[in-house]
């Protein structure tokens, strides 16, 4: 039971250029969720998915595109890089939406955008 | 809308002494509190949560919080600090009368002197 993987732990991009950060989740969750940390500013919420085939904006979705491509995995695409999306990208999962169940959240993706 | 403050960013104690991590929130239904905990370099795993009944909730690593709602706080604290106990910490507030998609506090660094 691995839990919630992300791929790659790190990756450089140069301004423009696109990429896509990979989460897989074992758990059999319904409700998965990408995140990004910034230095003093907490985790934002970029997008978030309630269930298989549908997906939401959250606080900051701007420059960024999100596919639940199955039950287990949720990614986050970068369509053009810009430096202001260097940052650590968490993907979390959660049994369902609307309850108290616990995230669950994987290792993280370093992204630098020179 | 819901909203967490943390106060100080960084919190420093010596191995053994009492630690006291601050959260205030704000939310205008009953809220649900977490407490979560980042060791470097690693994704956010949870220490504790706070949802009804009662308000003085224990969590994992010896580390508990109480909902103070007079107050609107959920206060982190641990009786002796451990070298281990070094890490992010992260309060969060989701709302209990809408989905379950917590807000982050920006977060609090622990440091513990030997």
């Amino acid at each position: 039971n691995a839990g919630v993987t992300q791929t790659p732990k790190f990756q450089v991009l140069k301004t423009g250029q696109s990429m896509t950060l990979q989460c897989a989740q074992d758990m059999n969750h319904n409700s998965m969720y990408w995140y990004r940390q910034d230095p003093g500013m907490g985790l934002r919420l970029i997008y978030y998915s309630a269930s298989e085939g549908t997906t939401d904006k959250g606080e900051v979705p701007n420059g960024y595109n999100v596919s639940r491509l199955n039950k287990r995995e949720f990614s986050l695409r970068l369509e053009s890089a810009a430096p202001s999306q260097t940052s650590v990208y968490f993907c979390a999962s959660s049994a369902a939406l609307n309850t108290v169940e616990t995230q669950y959240f994987g290792p993280g993706t370093r992204l630098l955008v020179l | 809308a819901q909203s967490v403050t943390q106060l100080g960013s960084h919190v420093s104690v010596s191995e053994g002494a009492l630690v006291l991590l601050r959260c205030n929130y704000s939310s205008s239904v009953p809220p649900y509190l977490f407490w979560y905990v980042q060791y470097p370099n690693q994704g956010l795993q949870l220490l504790l949560k706070y949802t009804t009944g009662a308000t003085l909730v224990k969590g994992i690593n010896g580390f508990e919080a109480e909902f103070k709602k007079s107050e609107t706080s959920f206060h982190l604290t641990k009786p002796s600090a451990h070298m281990s106990d070094a890490a992010e910490y992260f309060c969060a507030v989701s709302d209990s009368g809408g989905s379950y998609i917590p807000t982050f506090g920006r977060g609090t660094s622990l440091i513990v002197h030997p």
